[in-house]
């Protein structure tokens, strides 16, 4: 089926760990997104891909990077986890400049205890 | 980026109409107006976008006065499955770096 795919769907770090959540989409989408959702609050976007080797910072970028691997995947690492980052992690892809919107993976819940 | 204002949330009977309110006073000329409806566990996903007068779909329809200030986004004949959080967003089609806000909550009573 069609869309964006993140694993994993759950995890749970120990503070100070490193890990790396994956996103792919198969849609030919030229431009991908990483946002957080802390429980009851919006979405905020962290980094964002315009292009293929292209990457911006959004609203909270810090304490992550972001990889665009090749156009299907953007990888977002997660250096030495903190307990403020315990939120639901969606990536998005979108085709720039269509009235399509964004497509949505189903998230990743990250525990940092 | 125009930030939005809406309603943090809304009650509504199953069957009814409802509709969701968003202030966007400073929208700017090469804005539109997008809604996405997200349900828990799950990702935001699009429902609709416009510029202004009127945009239909099968899901819903959203009104946009002529000065662009607001937008409504009104759902006919609401069911349980409605019940979402309903996000509304102004940038320019294809912006890569949209505003969520909270949203609005929402909830439909049988």
């Amino acid at each position: 089926n069609a869309g964006v795919t993140q694993t994993p769907k759950f995890q749970v770090l120990k503070t100070g760990q490193s890990m790396t959540l994956q996103c792919a989409q198969d849609m030919n989408h030229n431009s991908m997104y990483w946002y957080r959702q802390d429980p009851g609050m919006g979405l905020r976007l962290i980094y964002y891909s315009a292009s293929e080797g292209t990457t911006d910072k959004g609203e909270v970028p810090n304490g992550y990077n972001v990889s665009r691997l090749n156009k299907r995947e953007f990888s977002l690492r997660l250096e030495s986890a903190a307990p403020s980052q315990t939120s639901v992690y969606f990536c998005a892809s979108s085709f720039a400049g269509t009235d399509y919107g964004y497509t949505f993976g189903s998230g990743t819940r990250l525990t940092v205890v | 980026l125009a930030k939005t204002t809406q309603p943090i949330s809304m009650d509504s009977y199953e069957g009814q109409e409802v509709n969701i309110t968003c202030s966007h006073n400073n929208i700017a000329t090469n804005d539109y107006i997008t809604w996405y409806q997200q349900f828990p566990s799950q990702g935001p996903r699009f429902i609709i976008q416009g510029y202004k007068t009127k945009v239909t779909n099968e899901v819903a329809s959203l009104f946009i006065p002529a000065d662009r200030k607001s937008s409504t986004l009104s759902l006919p004949r609401v069911s349980l499955s409605d019940t979402a959080v309903y996000y509304c967003l102004v940038g320019e089609s294809g912006a890569n770096n949209l505003f969520f806000g909270t949203g609005t909550r929402l909830t439909v009573i049988p």
